[in-house]
């Protein structure tokens, strides 16, 4: 597609209950990345994905949180009981596979997930 | 992996004034890319520095990647309405193929 989609744009979720996000990354794109983000805070880094591998997932920050990604296209991020401080925008970023000039993520408009 | 630090936290500019974000990488990095969010919105990418000491221009935008590749700033020249939001700069290692975000610099200005 023309750019990063992700769904829901929205989510609204009971403590301990379980959760998928999504995200469809630009065609060609074979890097994915997924980030979260606090309100008011920074990008904190959760996992990476070069075409259906996770080399790093050392920002996963518990084993509630796991991703797949089937082939080089869409991406889940799933989150299982969750917590509230699981609240924040989850961002999904893709790139092409190599650095070079003007080459840079392109992100996706997030899910704001909020845990009640 | 590689902190990034990025200062000030926030900058509050007068219109037409000039203002410059700082960033600081705990190791030396392969690039460095800048992204700027606007408010409610979501990082869009501006640039990226692969060079020693590399200087780039976008219009009013001034990127700079320091000689050592741990620093990094942008300068931006008489600042607009539409310069409104936070800029992240964001590193990536020699061996690690993911960007570390800076916590940012929110900018706003006084028209």
């Amino acid at each position: 597609g023309a750019g990063v989609s992700q769904s829901p744009s929205n989510k609204v979720t009971e403590k301990g209950k379980d959760v998928e996000l999504r995200c469809d990354p630009i065609s060609g794109h074979t890097a994915l990345y997924w980030y979260r983000q606090r309100l008011g805070q920074g990008l904190e880094f959760l996992i990476y994905f070069q075409g259906n591998s996770a080399p790093d997932k050392s920002g996963l920050p518990s084993d509630r949180f796991s991703a797949e990604r089937t082939g080089e296209s869409v991406s889940t991020l799933t989150i299982q009981r969750t917590q509230q401080e699981d609240s924040a925008v989850y961002l999904c970023a893709s790139s092409l596979p190599v650095t070079g000039p003007n080459y840079g993520y392109t992100f996706g408009s997030g899910t704001r997930l909020t845990v009640v | 992996g590689q902190q990034v630090m990025q200062i000030p936290q926030y900058q509050h500019v007068q219109e037409g004034e000039d203002f410059t974000t700082y960033c600081n990488s705990s190791t030396t990095l392969s690039n460095i890319q800048w992204y700027k969010q606007r408010p409610g919105g979501h990082p869009v990418f501006l640039i990226q520095l692969v060079k020693s000491g590399e200087v780039k221009k976008q219009k009013r935008l001034t990127f700079q990647f320091g000689e050592a590749k741990k620093n990094s700033s942008l300068h931006i020249t008489a600042t607009q309405t539409t310069d409104v939001g936070t800029y992240f700069c964001a590193g990536e290692g020699s061996n690690d193929y993911k960007l570390s975000f800076g916590a940012g610099t929110t900018v706003t200005v006084r028209a």
